[in-house]
């Protein structure tokens, strides 16, 4: 069954720095988007992304955060400066539309 | 604004039944649920789209009452295998594409 896969798994970072968080959504989705999730805490939307450009986003997705789709199965998510409250598992969901989704693995984000 | 679900946590022994409720103050057009276990990704088990829709999948069954803006998950004869975080997921109308998981209730199914 196809599914989306994220690199890496886990990423270590100091406060401050750009992180890159990449996804390769199921090849025949359309609609791509990102979710956050604190350490026992609920499934929060960031930002959702179609036709090459963002579709919806939160209040979470401020300025340090953009979205790219830079070829043709790539699905990047950038945090320019990263902030100790930005750990969080990461995220990846992709969709024929917005009937299913389907999730990567994550990616444990922690900022030290 | 996030869909609230209840309750937060239950615990069940095999074979007894749960409901896990979720209901929004926004107007709801369609009801998701997913399941998370623990340290994994949610995965989807089922969409409702019509207000008053039912459906079932295998023991795990929904309803989605749209004027009451709420939906019910009903879990019938437990598994151990059911124990997972449980979310319910609404996008909000003519918001398409903002798709929002409600607060989880945490399921833990004993033996």
């Amino acid at each position: 069954e196809p599914e989306v896969t994220q690199t890496p798994s886990h990423q270590v970072t100091q406060m401050g720095q750009e992180v890159i968080l990449r996804c390769v959504p199921i090849s025949n989705h359309l609609y791509f988007y990102w979710y956050r999730q604190i350490l026992g805490q609920k499934v929060e939307f960031l930002v959702s992304f179609y036709n090459n450009e963002i579709s919806e986003k939160s209040e979470i997705f401020d300025d340090q955060f953009s979205v790219e789709r830079p070829d043709g199965s790539n699905f990047t998510l950038k945090i320019r400066s990263t902030k100790l409250e930005d750990s969080a598992m990461y995220f990846c969901a992709s969709g024929t539309g917005i009937e299913k989704l389907f999730f990567g693995s994550g990616t444990q984000l922690s900022v030290l | 604004q996030q869909p609230v679900q209840s309750p937060q946590a239950v615990i069940l022994r095999e074979g007894e039944d749960a409901v896990i409720n979720c209901s929004s103050s926004k107007a709801l057009y369609s009801v998701h649920w997913y399941r998370q276990k623990h340290g994994e990704a949610p995965v989807f088990l089922m969409i409702l789209l019509k207000g008053g829709e039912q459906k079932g999948h295998e023991k795990i069954s929904a309803s989605f009452n749209e004027k009451k803006q709420q939906s019910s998950l009903y879990l019938t004869a437990s598994q151990l295998s059911y124990s997972g975080t449980y979310f319910c997921g609404t996008e909000r109308v003519g918001r398409g594409n903002q798709f929002y998981f409600g607060t989880g209730t945490s399921l833990t199914v004993i033996p």
